[in-house]
């Protein structure tokens, strides 16, 4: 099975730091993601990657930056956290052709709920 | 633009009854439709998924979704509610070309004894 696996369940960080949240993913897949997920919100794409140092902005990009240096690798980046960037953050993963990507299958991580105070 | 809407943030049903939530969507192209499921402190997880083909759409732990095309719905059911069915259910949208999914606002469901 594919695992996305994102290094932190919880993060606490105060305003102004730099965040950095980490996903990895095993299978080889093109394409990454990351969503910010907020009750009654759902989850809002946030960046996308569909190659190494590539990127596209999603619906809400004002406030993160990504960075992906390698494929297994996409890292989202809080440049001066904010309290309204408190929030759970989803990665997900899926491959880049539609052969490989057989039902057209997103897997996502368990998340990272950060605080920012 | 794509948009979902889930009418209801939260449904409340008895183990053993009708689970029904309900999607509709906004495309301007034909678009591929999913269901996904997160457990408490988990991801998401996919239930059932249309592309193309037949509408009535079966998935896992006995979840099933009908595509009607004119009423641009893809509503979710299950004929009787377990206690393990309590999670959140989040309804998707994607257009065929494109790596876009646009997630309607979830569904919390609890079930009762």
């Amino acid at each position: 099975d594919v695992k996305v696996t994102q290094s932190s369940r919880y993060l606490v960080k105060r305003t102004g730091e730099k965040v950095f949240l980490e996903c990895v993913q095993d299978m080889d897949h093109e394409n990454m993601f990351w969503y910010r997920q907020d009750p009654g919100l759902g989850l809002r794409l946030i960046y996308f990657s569909y190659d190494v140092k590539m990127k596209e902005k999603g619906d809400i990009p004002e406030g993160y930056s990504v960075s992906r240096e390698k494929k297994e690798r996409f890292s989202l980046i809080l440049e001066s956290a904010s309290t309204n960037q408190t929030s759970m953050y989803l990665c997900a993963s899926r491959p880049g052709t539609s052969e490989k990507a057989g039902n057209y299958g997103y897997t996502f991580g368990s998340g990272t709920r950060l605080t920012v105070v | 633009a794509q948009s979902v809407t889930q009418l209801g943030s939260h449904v409340s049903v008895s183990e053993g009854a009708l689970v029904l939530l309900r999607c509709n969507y906004s495309s301007s192209v034909p678009p591929y439709l999913f269901w996904y499921v997160q457990y408490p402190n988990q991801g998401l997880q996919l239930l059932l998924k249309y592309t193309t083909g037949a509408t009535l759409v079966k998935g896992i732990n006995g979840f099933e979704a009908e595509f009607k095309k004119s009423e641009t719905s893809f509503h979710l059911t299950k004929p009787s509610a377990h206690m393990s069915d309590a999670a959140e259910y989040f309804c998707a949208v994607k257009r065929a070309a494109g790596n876009k999914l646009t997630f309607g606002g979830g569904t919390r469901v609890l079930v009762k004894p």
